[in-house]
């Protein structure tokens, strides 16, 4: 069974701070890494996506990935309470099928 | 606006009910997927199509049916609908190859089958 770990949470983290999301994930083969954010009851939205070993930036949001390790994290700076939400990792594992296997999502809280 | 569109958004029916949840894209997007997602489970593929006529089962098939006539609709279809596919339901779609390109989510639709 391919899959794709994330602590659930809750992360809690104070307003201005880092928040570190991690995510590890079982198919070396995958290529195609997403960082979705996911409000209550709604859909999931991209944040990020990333493809190569690294780092890859878009304003506060930075993710890292390291396919040696099958690691790849989200960092997002300057936390604000409206960053609370639940963040949903996403890998391409089975690139005949183009399905994206999820995390269960890790829950942020970023206290004011 | 380039949106994935679901309908209803909400939906309570009893078990037996056949019913059909409707998807539409707007951005010509070859490639459109359904998930369902649970506590403590995350989304999990049900159906996906690469194109029109060209559809394939995902992860939980079980119970579940598609149809890709046209290229912006993919409705997903319960047959005989049971308890067990209670859920929060999410269509998306994606440009040609998933690899590098992401997905667009519907609203979702939250089934309760009674």
């Amino acid at each position: 069974q391919k899959e794709v770990e994330q602590n659930s949470g809750p992360l809690s983290v104070p307003e201005g701070a880092i928040a570190s999301l991690n995510c590890t994930y079982s198919d070396r083969g995958s290529q195609s890494f997403f960082w979705y954010r996911q409000y209550s009851g709604k859909s999931p939205e991209l944040i990020m996506f990333i493809y190569s070993n690294g780092d890859k930036e878009d304003g506060r949001f930075t993710a890292q990935l390291n396919k040696a390790s099958q690691y790849v994290s989200l960092l997002i700076r300057d936390s604000q309470p409206s960053d609370s939400a639940t963040y949903l990792c996403a890998v391409n594992m089975d690139t005949g099928r183009r399905a994206l296997t999820f995390g269960s999502g890790t829950r942020l809280q970023v206290q004011p | 606006e380039a949106q994935v569109t679901q309908n209803p958004r909400y939906l309570i029916t009893v078990t037996g009910k056949k019913l059909t949840v409707t998807c539409s894209q707007n951005m010509n997007h070859e490639y459109m997927s359904w998930y369902r997602q649970d506590p403590g489970l995350g989304l999990r593929q049900i159906y996906y199509s690469m194109n029109v006529e060209v559809t394939d089962k995902g992860d939980v098939p079980e119970g579940y049916k598609v149809s890709r006539k046209e290229k912006r609709n993919f409705p997903l279809i319960l047959e005989s609908p049971s308890p067990n596919q209670t859920s929060l339901y999410f269509c998306a779609s994606a440009d040609r190859g998933l690899s590098n390109q992401p997905q667009h989510f519907g609203d979702g639709t939250r089934l309760s089958i009674l």
